[in-house]
């Protein structure tokens, strides 16, 4: 089975600047993982940040940043501000229409 | 703008169905994207249920398949959810999405504000 790495925890100075990644147990992702990364704040929806690795969404600041590092998705945030403090969830194209998330990263702002 | 709510009922008996509808507005459902469901379990991560396409076509998490049907209503522009045979692991908030899933681009561009649908007796 499949399953997507994420770091359960990070930490950034306001104004600092983190790297999240997303992996894989079993293999490497690339491009064609059309990773993608989603934002989420206690009793709220996801809202979208970041597809096909490198799309921002509508409306997403451009201090939010896909790529790939190595063999994992990253989302790099620059600039970082209090209200980025959220759960930050990442996914994964398998192929054949299948979807993976992985655990989600609790970005703490301090 | 694209909206996407769902509606349902919010708890379902173990054993029985979980019906949920996603009604979409400012976009016809029988263009190009593919309509997904994606679930989160109180206090855990996200979880791809499934995907349906206009056509009808399918796509299915693999530990859900056998209980899981989605289908898509171009008439009132809405995609809906069953799940069979549901337990109390199928308590979680469910969510509609809109996928792109274009040759060179895909991932889930819209979402819903989610439903709490809770299994019990």
């Amino acid at each position: 089975q499949t399953v997507v790495t994420q770091e359960p925890s990070f930490s950034v100075s306001p104004g600092g600047t983190v790297t999240l990644t997303c992996g894989l147990t079993s293999g490497s992702v690339s491009t064609t993982s059309y990773s993608s990364w989603y934002q989420q704040t206690p009793g709220q929806a996801p809202r979208t940040l970041i597809y096909s690795t490198n799309i921002r969404s509508s409306g997403v600041p451009d201090r939010f940043s896909g790529s790939i590092l190595g063999n994992k998705a990253a989302l790099t945030i620059t600039g970082a501000q209090a209200d980025d403090e959220s759960e930050y969830h990442c996914a994964l194209y398998l192929g054949s229409g299948i979807w993976v998330f992985g655990g989600g990263t609790k970005l703490t702002v301090l | 703008q694209v909206q996407l709510q769902e509606s349902g009922p919010g708890l379902v008996k173990p054993s029985e169905t979980l019906s949920l509808t996603c009604g979409v507005s400012g976009y016809f459902i029988s263009g190009a994207y593919y309509w997904g469901w994606v679930r989160q379990p109180p206090g855990k991560g996200l979880e791809w249920i499934g995907s349906v396409h206009r056509s009808g076509n399918t796509y299915y998490n693999a530990s859900l398949t056998s209980r899981l049907t989605m289908s898509v209503d171009t008439s009132k522009n809405q995609f809906s959810l069953q799940l069979s045979s549901v337990t109390a692991t199928d308590t979680a908030i469910y969510y509609c999405a809109r996928i792109v899933a274009a040759a060179a681009t895909k991932g889930f561009d819209y979402w819903g504000q989610g439903t709490l649908v809770t299994v019990s007796s």
